[in-house]
């Protein structure tokens, strides 16, 4: 199993671009979500999906969108990049919304907005 | 507001020295805690705690929660330079979502 993977690791934007940041994950997991964390922060939840064909809103879900047309895969979408977004951004996943003990990481993807 | 407050921020030891990282909360409806490593990139799970009083122990970490007191502490004995990491705590709430702390950042000197 690859488990979880997101490209690209590394990414460079300007303002006012667009981008798509992908996840996928082979362990047939329901549950997937995107976090991005910011220094001295923490981590925080941007969208999140219950299984394919719904997702919903986290605690920053602004400036982003998703979709969730395979279990496998959740692509995170900027729409307009800004300077603000600049973070990493993982995206994790698990059997369902009550596994967090099993829940997955990606090794993230760095994002700086110039 | 729902928070989890983690403490210290950062923390300096020697190799061989024992640990105490604190994680205190304020969620309501609290369902569990949660303790993360993260070292280079993604975080890792290490223990979840449900029950007050009950501890969770793998190898040379372990871990408690306190339910009245609303904390939890993790404990690193015999540290080595490998458990170095950002040590993350978070809070499921009832609605299944994960509150965070800001992490400890745990160096462990030679």
């Amino acid at each position: 199993n690859a488990g979880v993977t997101q490209t690209p690791k590394f990414q460079v934007l300007k303002t006012g671009q667009s981008m798509t940041l992908q996840c996928a994950q082979d362990m047939n997991h329901e549950y997937m979500s995107w976090y991005r964390q910011d220094p001295g922060m923490g981590l925080r939840l941007i969208h999140y999906s219950v299984g394919a064909g719904i997702t919903d809103q986290g605690e920053v879900p602004n400036g982003y969108n998703v979709s969730r047309s395979t279990t496998e895969d959740f692509p995170l979408r900027l729409l307009s990049a800004a300077p603000s977004q600049t973070s990493v951004y993982f995206c994790a996943s698990s059997y369902d919304s009550f596994s967090y003990n099993e829940q997955f990481f990606g090794p993230g993807t760095r994002l700086t907005v110039l | 507001e729902d928070k989890v407050v983690q403490s210290p921020l950062s923390l300096v030891v020697h190799e061989g020295d024992t640990v105490t990282l604190n994680c205190s909360y304020e969620v309501t409806n609290f369902r569990s805690l949660l303790w993360y490593k993260q070292e280079k990139k993604a975080p890792t799970f290490l223990f979840m705690l449900t029950s007050s009083g009950i501890e969770k122990k793998s190898g040379r970490l372990s871990s408690i929660l306190d339910k009245k007191e609303l904390f939890s502490i993790l404990n690193i004995t015999a540290t080595q330079t490998g458990d170095s990491a950002i040590y993350l705590c978070a809070v499921e709430d009832s609605n299944y979502q994960l509150i965070w702390g800001a992490g400890t950042k745990l160096i462990i000197k030679p």
